[in-house]
């Protein structure tokens, strides 16, 4: 099956620092990434829909200034937590759409969990 | 305002034996319902899918009922695996739209 992989997997960082979290399709290509939040015994949250070379387009109460993804190629998108704090703390994941695919053919990746000092 | 829900948070059954995970949904306006498998720190697994035009998708061991006028389905298991111990989430697929919406998620563990 399709492959997405995750970088890095489990990240620790001070207060204030940005951090970058990659997800890459290793063998399809997606014109749309998705990014998810996971709170402990909590469903997954969509935080942002990342399409290909467009802006992505952000759930209601997600700030974007906070939360920047960029989508530069077929097989990549980035989600940078910028000036992280402990509340920011949580498991990040990403689920690409195969671009050959039927719609609801999303492929996760296997998380990163980020936690702030 | 929680548009799947999954009200067992958990569910524990013998090697074996069925397991049944329910999930219910509040909008009639879902294309498809998957079931989803995640481990502990890990991304969650494509399990099985109905269409909202079907009432039954069987994979294996794996099988999706789907109810409409309850707005209603579940996951069956059968025979049960040790294997299977996880946190599965069902999850909607509004029509015209690939935006997943996922319930709360049920641990289930099968024990020996």
């Amino acid at each position: 099956g399709a492959v997405v992989s995750q970088h890095p997997s489990r990240v620790i960082c001070k207060s204030g620092t940005s951090v970058k979290i990659e997800c890459r399709s290793l063998d399809f290509q997606a014109t749309t990434m998705f990014w998810y939040r996971q709170f402990p015994k909590k469903s997954l949250m969509l935080m942002a829909t990342s399409n290909e070379g467009s802006k992505a387009t952000y759930e209601q109460g997600v700030e974007k200034d906070k939360f920047l993804i960029n989508h530069a190629s077929l097989t990549l998108s980035t989600l940078t937590v910028t000036s992280a704090h402990p509340e920011d703390s949580s498991f990040y994941i990403c689920s690409a759409r195969d671009r050959a695919g039927i719609t609801w053919t999303q492929y996760f990746g296997p998380g990163t969990r980020l936690l702030v000092l | 305002d929680q548009q799947v829900k999954q009200n067992s948070p958990s569910l524990s059954v013998q090697e074996g034996r069925i397991s049944i995970l329910n999930c219910d949904y509040t909008n009639s306006m879902f294309d498809y319902f998957l079931w989803y498998k995640k481990y502990p720190a890990e991304g969650p697994t494509f399990l099985i899918s109905i269409s909202s035009i079907k009432d039954k998708n069987e994979d294996g061991r794996f099988t999706v009922f789907l109810n409409k006028s309850a707005k209603h389905l579940s996951l069956h298991i059968v025979p049960s695996q040790p294997g299977d111990s996880a946190v599965y989430f069902c999850a909607a697929l509004p029509f015209n739209t690939d935006k997943l919406i996922f319930g709360t998620g049920t641990r289930l563990q099968v024990f020996p």
